[in-house]
């Protein structure tokens, strides 16, 4: 079993629709919980942190941690041609000194 | 502030080689990661250094490949006799990882390594 593990998609969805993207993880210590956007060439960019069980929303983004199921998710509101990227989940455990696991990602295309 | 700097931003090279390559991390930030991105593909796990401690070198895929970081700060990743799979784009990222909980990472924007 992979620590974090994402449906690799592509996930496509027309342009004002609602994108949810999930995430599964193996390490039931695990603390700290994030979501990256990569545009092809370029650098992943943080887009949401999530500590705590519940929701945590930030403009058009919210993000959802369920702890006892071990998943995390990312959902997208009125999508955006422009949210076109590869999105990937990224976990810090709760041993190695805080050592971070990403997963493989989703791509994700927003059809205008 | 300053981001995380890496150099070169991209090497061409022959194979055999031995390449080098430079990550500054962010003032301050204990935690400092290496990856490897092939086209099209998702991020490789190289190596972890976490302040002090000793690194977390489980992803290196050979002993071709090795990183020091000297002081707590700048990073070098060393690439000895390189071949043709080794191209790819090398990423640096930092952490401060302060609080007693992991923090998200800053990410350079990547060394292009590319091996004739």
């Amino acid at each position: 079993q992979k620590e974090v593990e994402q449906n690799s998609g592509p996930l496509s969805v027309p342009e004002g629709a609602i994108a949810s993207l999930n995430c599964t993880y193996s390490d039931r210590g695990s603390q700290s919980f994030f979501w990256y956007r990569q545009y092809s060439g370029k650098s992943p960019e943080l887009i949401m942190s999530i500590y705590s069980n519940g929701d945590k929303e930030d403009g058009r983004f919210t993000a959802q941690l369920n702890k006892a199921s071990q998943y995390v998710s990312l959902l997208i509101r009125d999508s955006q041609p422009s949210d076109s990227a590869t999105y990937l989940c990224a976990v810090n455990g709760n041993t190695g000194g805080f050592k971070t696991i990403f997963g493989a990602g989703t791509r994700l295309f927003v059809k205008a | 502030g300053a981001g995380v700097s890496q150099s070169p931003s991209n090497k061409v090279t022959e194979k055999g080689k031995d390449v080098e390559l430079r990550c500054d991390p962010i003032s301050g930030h204990t935690a400092l990661y290496w990856y490897r991105q092939s086209l099209g593909q998702g991020l490789e796990f190289l190596i972890y250094f976490q302040g002090n401690s000793a690194p977390d070198k489980s992803g290196l895929p050979s002993d071709r490949f090795s990183a020091e970081r000297t002081g707590g700060s700048v990073s070098t990743l060393t690439i000895q006799r390189t071949q043709q799979e080794d191209s790819a784009v090398y990423l640096c990222a930092s952490s401060p990882n302060r609080g007693g909980r992991g923090q998200p990472q800053h990410f350079g924007d990547g060394t292009r390594l590319s091996i004739l």
